[in-house]
């Protein structure tokens, strides 16, 4: 059963420093994988993709990578702003599923 | 702003009753996707249209169903209703029907539904 850990459940931050979330994935062949930022009560938004051949994607002061090989992902925020409390989605995909395996997100809250 | 529209944003009804859920995707997108979020729980994905054609199901109840239309609007159908129903509803739209990377799938801000 293809399958997306997240971690930690949640974090909380300062407002100017960074963070990075985890996420551990067993889905077989692998596809793509996207990291999605959701507002309370909001629809997600795409932050970024990336595929088997890329290990590095930025977004502004949003850092995806992604080790293919040990099935991992992490998301760096840098200088965390107040606006960045969410939660943040890790999405997998596998090649030939026409479904998606989401994570259960990883809520962050950004504290003045 | 999304391009993704559904209505209604709110609806309250009780255990028992019948709704129905609209969607109208970005111009030009072709896929269309339900999930749902209960409170404090990740998206479970429901069900995927494409062109008008069934493409993929996910965690959907019997009790619920969808259908794409000609004009590529969407809607979801939740029957006999019950308190675990209440939750976000999310509809999705992107070009094509794949999962590819090149098929970046955009949410439309919600329908959140309350069963009393």
């Amino acid at each position: 059963k293809n399958q997306v850990e997240q971690s930690p459940q949640s974090l909380i931050i300062l407002e100017g420093k960074n963070c990075t979330l985890q996420c551990n994935y067993t889905v077989s062949p692998f596809s793509n994988l996207r990291w999605y930022k959701q507002d309370t009560g909001r629809g997600p938004v795409s932050l970024t993709i990336m595929t088997f051949s890329e290990n590095t994607k930025s977004n502004g002061r949003y850092t995806a990578t992604l080790d293919a090989d040990t099935k991992q992902s992490s998301l760096h925020i840098t200088a965390s702003q107040l606006s960045d409390s969410a939660s943040y989605i890790c999405v997998v995909s596998a090649r030939g599923d026409y479904k998606l395996s989401f994570g259960a997100g990883t809520t962050v809250t950004v504290r003045a | 702003d999304s391009g993704v529209t559904q209505t209604p944003k709110h609806l309250i009804t009780a255990t028992g009753q019948r709704v129905t859920l609209r969607c109208s995707p970005r111009s030009g997108d072709l896929s269309v996707y339900w999930y749902q979020q209960s409170l404090d729980q990740g998206l479970q994905f429901l069900i995927q249209y494409y062109n008008g054609e069934e493409r993929a199901k996910g965690n959907i109840l019997e009790r619920f169903s969808a259908q794409q239309f000609p004009d590529l609007h969407s809607e979801l159908n939740l029957s006999s209703l019950e308190l675990g129903d209440s939750a976000l509803y999310f509809c999705a739209s992107s070009p094509r029907g794949t999962s590819g990377s090149y098929n970046e799938q955009f949410f439309g801000p919600g329908t959140r539904l309350t069963v009393l």
